[in-house]
């Protein structure tokens, strides 16, 4: 258990369905990251958090994927009218703020998405 | 070319034998991971590295700045090091991680 935790684990649902995700990172960690994972592939950069902040988006993520980080702590990832080609895993993770060097990257188990 | 390549993809090996995963990487690329995903797709972070070597138990990372290729040694490998290991590159000013494909590995006992 790294301490970061997503919800749910897994979901399964049909095309053109909306779907949220929930990522709770660790506490004091102020920067987040959502990456997907298709299969045998590895993953990729979706959005990240600084805070509360949204500062950098992937060009993946289209008009269709929306993520939010109220209060700089949990972080919701929302695929609206999902299709599935959506089908993937979904990981969040997060890490300390540094000054001086580069920390490393907390995974949690991720959410796999199945679109019928 | 992807930003992060590794090699081989998939790799067999039988119990106590010596592992070695290559990873080249491109420019912009700053802090170099090896990562280990299991079935069921938790990932954990084994090294992280700017320079240098570092070990951990019967695991061991490389990085060539130079030459912008790190590799990730297994020692005396054991059935329960079979995984997924996966190259990744902190890039830009986020950080964010610029994955490898990953290279599938399988001890026998």
């Amino acid at each position: 258990d790294t301490g970061v935790s997503q919800d749910p684990r897994h979901k399964i649902t049909k095309r053109g369905q909306n779907v949220t995700f929930r990522c709770d990172p660790i506490s004091e960690h102020n920067r987040l990251y959502w990456y997907r994972q298709t299969l045998g592939q590895g993953p990729e950069f979706l959005t990240y958090f600084q805070n509360e902040a949204q500062l950098e988006k992937s060009r993946l993520l289209s008009d269709r994927f929306s993520a939010e980080r109220p209060k700089g702590s949990f972080s919701t990832l929302e695929i609206q009218r999902t299709e599935q080609g959506d089908s993937a895993m979904y990981l969040c993770a997060s890490r300390a703020a540094s000054v001086r060097s580069y920390n490393e990257q907390f995974f949690g188990p991720g959410t796999r998405l199945t679109v019928l | 070319k992807n930003e992060v390549e590794q090699s081989p993809q998939n790799l067999t090996a039988q119990e106590g034998e010596f592992i070695t995963i290559n990873c080249s990487y491109s420019v912009g690329i700053s802090a170099l991971h090896w990562l280990q995903q299991h079935p069921g797709g938790g990932i954990v972070s084994l090294f992280m590295l700017s320079s240098g070597k570092k070990k951990h138990g019967r695991l061991i990372a490389t990085i060539n700045i130079q030459e912008k290729h790190s590799s990730l040694h297994i020692t005396a490998s054991h059935p329960r090091d079979s995984a997924v290991y996966i190259c990744a590159g902190g890039k830009g000013t986020t950080d964010k991680l610029i994955f490898g494909t990953g290279t599938r590995l399988q001890v026998f006992p």
